[in-house]
C-alpha cells in the first residue's frame, strides 16, 4: 500500500536554529498539505501545493516558515528560527488531484524546540 | 468561537458499551464531513464519510442534521482497539478543519 514518507520522525532543536521537515507524497498524488498538529489539538492547515503551485499559504507564519515543492512531486518545510512555540508534530498529505477530500496522511515530524 | 468543537473527553467505557460522539460545526456551507482516527502519536486516518442519509460501517454509525449543524458518531461493541481519538472534520471553503478531537478509552 502506497504511503506518505516523512522525514526525520523526530527532531530536537534549540530555540533560533534552523530546521528543515521533508515529505514524499503517494506516487501521482498532486496535492500535497503541510499541517501542525499541537498537542491536545487537532491537525492545523499550514500551507497547500497543487503540483508546484502553492493554492493556500494563509496560515504560514510567513516570517520564519517556508514551504517548496519545486518539481510538483517532494516538498521541504524550514522553520528559522525555531521558537519554543513551534514545537509541535509537523504532518504532511496528499490526495488525488480530483478529490482534495482524500487526504492521506504521512507519519509526522515531532519537532521539540528547546 | 471554533468553527469544529467537540468534546475533548476522555471517555471511558467498558468492552461490549455503546459510545457516542458529537460534533458541532459553524460555517452552514460547509458540505463534506469526515470522522477520522488517530492512534496516540500516529497520524489522523480517515475512519469514514459522514453522508446526509447516516451511514454505517461495521460498529460504526455516523449521522449528520445539516439543520442543527451537529454531526454524531456511534460506536456499537466498543473493543480494546477501539481506543484512541475521534476527529471530526467538516469542509470550509475547500479546505479541511479539524475538531480537536474526542479521546475514547475501553477497558476490560
Amino acid at each position: 500500500e502506497a504511503e506518505v514518507a516523512q522525514s526525520p520522525r523526530y527532531k530536537i532543536t534549540e530555540k533560533s536554529q534552523a530546521v528543515a521537515f521533508w515529505c514524499d507524497p503517494i506516487s501521482g498524488h498532486a496535492t500535497l498539505y503541510w499541517y501542525r498538529q499541537i498537542l491536545g489539538q487537532g491537525p492545523e492547515l499550514l500551507v497547500q501545493f497543487q503540483d508546484e503551485s502553492v493554492v493556500d499559504d494563509s496560515q504560514l507564519p510567513k516570517d520564519r516558515f517556508s514551504a517548496e515543492r519545486l518539481k510538483g512531486v517532494d516538498s521541504t518545510l524550514k522553520i528559522q528560527p525555531a521558537e519554543l512555540g513551534d514545537s509541535a508534530m509537523y504532518l504532511c498529505a496528499s490526495s488525488p488531484r480530483d478529490s482534495s477530500y482524500e487526504q492521506y496522511f504521512g507519519p509526522g515530524t515531532r519537532l521539540t524546540v528547546t | 468561537r471554533k468553527e469544529v468543537e467537540q468534546d475533548p473527553g476522555p471517555f471511558n467505557v467498558p468492552e461490549g458499551a455503546t459510545v457516542a460522539f458529537n460534533c458541532t460545526y459553524s460555517n452552514s456551507a460547509s458540505q463534506s464531513f469526515f470522522w477520522y482516527r488517530q492512534d496516540c502519536r500516529k497520524e489522523p486516518k480517515l475512519l469514514m464519510s459522514v453522508y446526509s442519509s447516516g451511514n454505517e460501517d461495521g460498529r460504526f454509525t455516523a449521522q449528520l442534521n445539516r439543520a442543527s449543524q451537529y454531526i454524531s458518531l456511534l460506536i456499537r461493541d466498543s473493543k480494546l482497539s477501539d481506543s484512541a481519538t475521534y476527529l471530526c472534520v467538516v469542509t470550509s471553503f475547500q479546505k479541511l478543519v479539524f475538531g480537536t478531537g474526542t479521546r475514547l478509552l475501553v477497558s476490560p
